[in-house]
């Protein structure tokens, strides 16, 4: 069965530092997002893309930030200067479709971000 | 702006039991949909079950069922007969029906409950 998959699976880095988190998405899914769970505290949205463009956006992705689909398969989330307050856990999911009831977003295992 | 609500941060409960998660949301909204997702340890989330709010009869998958209460705006999990595969993270999430202002369906999540399944 087709699953999203997230590299690496953990990343630590100084603050500052760039980090690109990668997802590949499901094959024939056309919507993408970001998601983020700082420990002990939601599961936040960040961004979701479609048609190589962000389509939605929360208050969280600020200029620092930043998503692109470089090669038709990865789906990347880029931290420009890593905050220390930047460590969580960063999902990706996709979905065949957007808004709907039969629109599964389907999510990837994540990426544990520390900042240092 | 939406909010989702779980209270317990933990839970515990026998093989072969029945627990129940709760789960608490608000909005303005009218039409919207309801979702259980489960993270087992280190594995990704995958939906368990989900409600349209529109819709008054609550929804069932297998040994997973709801109890969607849209005026108190409350939405359990009931697990019957629960097996040791069931221990996981189980995290409540909203979103926003098809027509709300061009919505991409971005989910909003509760904190999650860590459900325990004791041999």
């Amino acid at each position: 069965e087709p699953e999203v998959t997230q590299t690496p699976s953990h990343q630590v880095t100084q603050m500052g530092q760039e980090v690109i988190l990668r997802c590949v998405p499901i094959s024939n899914h056309l919507y993408f997002y970001w998601y983020r769970q700082i420990l002990g505290q939601k599961v936040e949205f960040l961004v979701s893309f479609y048609n190589n463009e962000i389509s939605e956006k929360s208050e969280i992705f600020d200029d620092q930030f930043s998503v692109e689909r470089p090669d038709g398969s990865n789906f990347t989330l880029k931290i420009r200067s890593t905050k220390l307050e930047d460590s969580a856990m960063y999902f990706c999911a996709s979905s065949r479709m957007a808004a709907g009831f039969y629109n599964e977003q389907f999510f990837g295992p994540g990426t544990r971000l520390t900042v240092l | 702006a939406q909010t989702v609500t779980q209270s317990q941060p933990e839970m515990s409960v026998q093989e072969a039991e029945t627990v129940t998660l709760s789960c608490t949301y608000d909005t303005s909204e009218s039409d919207y949909y309801l979702f259980w997702y489960k993270q087992p340890p280190s594995r990704q989330m995958i939906l368990v079950i989900r409600q349209e709010a529109y819709k008054q009869q609550n929804a069932t998958e297998n040994r997973f069922s709801v109890n969607f209460q849209k005026a108190a705006k409350s939405f359990s999990l009931k697990i019957s007969d629960s097996q040791l595969g069931d221990a996981a993270m189980y995290f409540c999430a909203y979103r926003v029906g098809l027509n709300y202002g061009g919505s991409q369906g971005n989910l909003i999540f509760g904190k999650g409950t860590k459900l325990s399944v004791k041999p």
